[in-house]
């Protein structure tokens, strides 16, 4: 099946210092990748689509100064946490859609741990 | 818009016992409906799947056959291991969202020997 990873599983930073998250798509294209939220205990929140080419699309609440995405490449996506802080401490992970079957499935990467200090 | 409802857990249950866990959804259209498993630390991994009414997505002994009549997508499984202990997320997809997915809240499933 298709294969989605992410880059790095666990960071920690200080607050106030950018953090990037990559999510890269191994064995196959996506001219698009969502990228989720999930606070401890909690279901996914869906952040923002990564458009492969072109603008991010934002959920409504994101902040799109804060979450910097760039999808530069049809396999790589990037999130950018931008001066960081303590509450941005999160589990996030990316998605993205297959084109082989028509049938919507996702693949998930294994998720980022941040830690902001 | 899109939703998906999940019974909360915690849900505790003994090892070989039945597990159930309820999901119903409310969408526009034939959305494709989808479980995944997220065991501590992890992401998320894709259980099973059903794309249209009446389909039954199985594995690894776990099963759930799309109602639309019902609107619902129950997950169960007959005898659980302890390494079933995970949290399972219902989730949909419509093809009018462009493959967004919308989740249920999540079911944590704790499975004691």
């Amino acid at each position: 099946g298709a294969v989605v990873s992410q880059h790095p599983s666990r960071v920690i930073c200080k607050s106030g210092t950018s953090v990037k998250i990559e999510c890269r798509s191994l064995d196959f294209q996506a001219t698009t990748m969502f990228w989720y939220r999930q606070f401890p205990k909690q279901s996914l929140m869906l952040m923002a689509t990564s458009n492969e080419g072109s603008k991010a699309t934002y959920e409504q609440g994101v902040e799109k100064d804060k979450f910097l995405i760039n999808h530069a490449s049809l396999t790589l996506s990037t999130l950018t946490v931008t001066s960081a802080h303590p509450e941005d401490s999160s589990f996030y992970i990316c998605s993205a859609p297959g084109t082989t079957n028509g049938d919507n499935e996702q693949y998930f990467g294994p998720g980022t741990r941040l830690t902001v200090t | 818009g899109d939703s998906v409802t999940q019974m909360e857990g915690p849900v505790t249950l003994s090892e070989e016992a039945f597990l159930t866990i309820n999901c119903t959804y409310t969408a526009t259209g034939y959305p494709s409906l989808f479980w995944y498993v997220q065991y501590p630390g992890e992401g998320l991994q894709l259980l099973l799947k059903a794309t249209k009414a009446d389909d039954k997505g199985s594995n690894k002994g776990f099963e759930a056959t799309y109602r639309k009549e019902t609107t619902s997508f129950h997950l169960e499984k007959g005898s659980v291991q302890v390494s079933d202990s995970a949290v399972y997320f219902c989730a949909l997809s419509g093809r009018a969202a462009g493959n967004k997915l919308t989740f249920g809240g999540g079911t944590r499933v704790l499975v004691k020997p």
